[in-house]
Parts: structure tokens; sequence; C-alpha cells
């Protein structure tokens, strides 16, 4: 059974402080993904990393950073937490496949994240 | 303009009856589909991949528009347990980029 796991499920951060989610595959992919969801604005990427050490800025990167030192693990990182961060992160994952392959992506449960 | 559009709903239907909805994409150049779901505070998850030639699981029918630039999904002798936010993916030229439009809710009543 694929797995995408995710460090919290629920987390409480005041302005100013330093946070990082941590996202774990099992599916041996190369592809990972970091998504805030807020309503009506739909899933937006933040950042993406198609191998290890490898990323690229997705659709709203500001105040975002990522690492990406195992293949299985893709960390997200809010080095000033802002109250215009406070989402639900979503991580997922999908293995790289050629065009019209059908890219799947898995997702993790995601994290509330509540800026204070 | 957004990539992906799709109308927020909520389609409010009884038990049985057939739903179908819309999603409109902007750029031409988008090489795959899918349709996913996702339920109140959890993940999305597929619900199905969207071909040239459309395709069928079921209750469930996909459909691609190229010349329009729109995808459709169908739901036939609706449950429910079809109740859920369903969210339009296109993956552009950029295999590695996916983006969702802000998902249609369906409520499906007894």
């Amino acid at each position: 059974d694929v797995k995408v796991t995710q460090s919290s499920r629920y987390l409480v951060k005041r302005t100013g402080e330093k946070v990082f989610l941590e996202c774990v595959q099992d599916m041996d992919h190369e592809n990972m993904f970091w998504y805030r969801q807020d309503p009506g604005l739909g899933l937006r990427l933040i950042y993406f990393s198609y191998d290890v050490k490898m990323k690229e800025k997705g659709d709203i990167p500001e105040g975002y950073s990522v690492s990406r030192e195992k293949k299985e693990r893709f960390s997200l990182i809010l080095e000033s937490a802002s109250t215009n961060q406070t989402s639900m992160y979503l991580c997922a994952s999908t293995l790289f496949l050629l065009a019209g392959g059908g890219n799947e992506q898995f997702f993790g449960p995601g994290t509330r994240l509540t800026v204070l | 303009r957004k990539e992906v559009e799709q109308d927020p709903g909520p389609f409010n239907v009884p038990e049985g009856a057939t739903v179908a909805f819309n999603c409109t994409y902007s750029n031409s150049a988008s090489q795959s589909f899918f349709w996913y779901r996702q339920d109140c505070r959890k993940e999305p998850k597929l619900l199905m991949s969207v071909y040239s030639s459309g395709n069928e699981d079921g209750r469930f029918t996909a459909q691609l528009n190229r010349a329009s630039q729109y995808i459709s999904l169908l739901i036939r002798d609706s449950k429910l347990s079809d109740s859920a936010t369903y969210l339009c993916v296109v993956n552009p030229y950029n295999f590695n980029k996916f983006y969702f439009g802000s998902g249609t809710k369906l409520n499906v009543k007894p």
C-alpha cells in the first residue's frame, strides 16, 4: 500500500517563527511536491523536486524554501512565518513517466498550519 | 486568467440522479488530464485519468474536448457516497507540473 506521510496534522506557530514541515514517501518516487490549499483558490504549487538536491519554484514560492537531501524526504521551510501563511499544506509524490503516462499524484494527509 | 477553471457549485442532487461537471483549461499544449476526488478534510485522491478518446469507469465517464479546451465528468446513478469535491487537474507541457482547479462540490441527498 503506497504511502505519503506528513509530520504533523495540525500545527500552531507564532509570527516570525521558523517552521519545518516534513514529508516522507515510501514509493521510491522521483518527484515530490508541496502545495497549499486555500478556500476558493484550490491547490497552488509552492515548490517541487524532481531528484535529490534538485528543486524548482512553483507558482507561489515567496516566503518558503525546501530541502531534499534524501529521495524519500521533502521538507518545506517557512523561514519566518506570517499570518498569510495560515493554510492547509499538502505534500505529494509521483513516479516520473513520459507524456501520456498518466502521472498519478499520491498525497499525504495534509498539515493544517495556523500562524498567530 | 487561471490555468484551470471550475464551477465551485455546490451541485445538490438527489440519489440516483445524473450529474455532470465541466472544467476549462487555458494552455492548449496541455498533455494529461485528471479528475481527483477530495472528501472533507482529507487529501485528494485520483478518481480517473482523462484520455483523448474518453473513458468510463463504472458510473463515471470522463471526456476531453481539445478544440474547446475542456474536460467533463459525468456521474450516473449518484450515490450518497459520491458527495465530495471534484478537482480537475491538468498537466501541461512540463510533465512534472500540475495545475488544479479550485474544485466542484457535489452534495447527493437521500
